[in-house]
């Protein structure tokens, strides 16, 4: 099983539309999960943190599901400039660095 | 502020040449420094990280190597290039164990 796996899309929604992307972990004892937004050929850029209890920051609001080892991200109200690859990191089995998923494509239409 | 930065930009290299690539972090002491590289169609791969001046730790064996000389500054190198070198080279760092990295701007390598 991969560390961390991701639907790579693309999910193609019209402007305004909800859309969620998930994501499967390996090692049950990770600690640290994050969501990154990676524009095309840039680096990738902290979209927000993962807390057990769930959080939200404006549009966007993370879960985490520890028993299933399943972490998700929902998008509100999309915006064309929400169009990105969304990566999904789960710190890794030696708690020393980060593990990156091959990332969510998202691709927002007017 | 912190900052971090990474250059060159983009790197043309033909087979068999060297490479060096540099990392320099701003605003911050004692970090945690990475090297990930990103492969076309592929996902971030670690391939070394660094806790402090001369510990480095290596992800994956190829024929990189990593130095970090000074607090701040992290080195990647390579003493010949292979064409399956080519990629998106992204230096990252944190401070603490279970933050969120920060990345450079990353060097785009084609080895020719």
């Amino acid at each position: 099983r991969k560390e961390v796996e991701q639907d790579p899309g693309p999910f193609n929604v019209p402007e305004g539309a909800t859309v969620a992307f998930n994501c499967t972990y390996s090692n049950s004892a990770s600690q640290s999960f994050f969501w990154y937004r990676q524009d095309c050929r840039k680096e990738p850029k902290l979209l927000m943190s993962v807390y057990s209890s769930g959080n939200e920051d404006g549009r966007f609001t993370a879960q985490l599901n520890r028993a299933s080892q399943y972490i998700s991200l929902l998008i509100r109200d999309s915006k064309l400039s929400d169009s990105a690859t969304y990566l999904c990191v789960v710190m890794g089995q030696a708690g020393t660095a980060l593990i990156f998923g091959k990332g969510t494509t998202l691709s927002v239409s007017s | 502020s912190q900052t971090i930065h990474q250059w060159p930009a983009t790197l043309v290299q033909p087979v068999g040449s060297p490479l060096s690539l540099e990392c320099t972090v701003e605003g911050t002491s004692n970090p945690n420094l990475y090297w990930y590289r990103q492969a076309a169609g592929r996902g971030l791969q670690l391939l070394f990280y660094s806790v402090g001046i001369g510990q480095i730790s290596s992800e994956v064996p190829q024929n990189l190597s990593a130095s970090r000389p000074q607090d701040r500054q992290f080195i990647l190198s390579s003493k010949k290039l292979l064409l399956s070198d080519s990629g998106f080279y992204l230096c990252a760092w944190s401070v603490g164990g279970n933050g969120g990295y920060t990345f450079g701007s990353g060097t785009r390598l084609t080895v020719v």
